[in-house]
């Protein structure tokens, strides 16, 4: 049982549009990330969020962190190529937990 | 920022034999690094966690005596693979966590395994 299920797995789009991608758990989690993975790279960190009900944007990505700390959504305004990629979650379950859990992946992908 | 490198990128190995990779915290220093397995299309699995000068500790279902880990130094852990099997062909992740402050992973790029 995967404990960060993200929603949808696979989703393609127009350059343009707008996308919501979820990440959702019965667990708490102290802190949850997101990262997005280029083919044959490693993860690459795009935000913390930490406080339930935060929200943080980084230009076109907009991350919120639910207030029960159990699930968080990426939300990307005017899509473009270069946002093509694996985007997953992780969270550090529970407290004082330096593991991460990682949610079972997004893979989207901007058409032109 | 914070870096970290693995080495080598890709490996190719016949069945039975066994590989090594590296994982360096290049400007930073990390008592604990993190082994990562990924299957195509897949997420990041850990493996185990890797303390300095001590044992690792393995997820469950990992076999400490095919995947060998040792964390001799505050920059390097490495990663043996011993009598690799088809079924190890993977990409696999590391992680070094830098204190102070929330605790981050900086991820490594990667190193694909296949064994023929």
């Amino acid at each position: 049982t995967q404990l960060l299920e993200q929603s949808p797995q696979f989703l393609s789009i127009q350059e343009g549009e707008n996308l919501t991608v979820y990440c959702n758990s019965s667990s708490v989690f102290s802190s949850l990330q997101w990262y997005r993975q280029e083919p044959g790279e490693g993860p690459v960190l795009l935000v913390t969020v930490v406080t339930g009900g935060e929200v943080k944007k980084l230009k076109r990505l907009t991350f919120q962190f639910g207030d029960a700390r159990k699930d968080s959504s990426l939300h990307i305004t005017a899509a473009q190529p270069g946002d093509t990629g694996l985007y997953l979650c992780a969270g550090h379950r529970g407290f004082g937990n330096e593991k991460l859990t990682f949610g079972t992946g997004t893979r989207l992908t901007i058409i032109p | 920022g914070a870096v970290v490198s693995q080495h080598p990128s890709r490996v190719i190995c016949k069945s039975g034999t066994s590989v090594k990779i590296e994982c360096r915290s290049l400007d930073f220093q990390a008592t604990t690094m993190f082994w990562y397995r990924q299957f195509p299309k897949q997420s990041l699995m850990l493996m185990a966690t890797s303390n300095e000068g001590s044992k690792a500790t393995y997820e469950q279902g990992v076999e400490k005596d095919k995947f060998l880990i040792n964390h001799a130094s505050l920059t390097l852990s490495t990663l043996t693979v011993t009598s690799a099997h088809p079924e190890d062909s993977s990409f696999y992740i590391c992680s070094a966590l830098r204190g102070g402050g929330p605790d981050t992973q900086y991820f490594g790029p990667g190193t694909r395994l296949t064994v023929l």
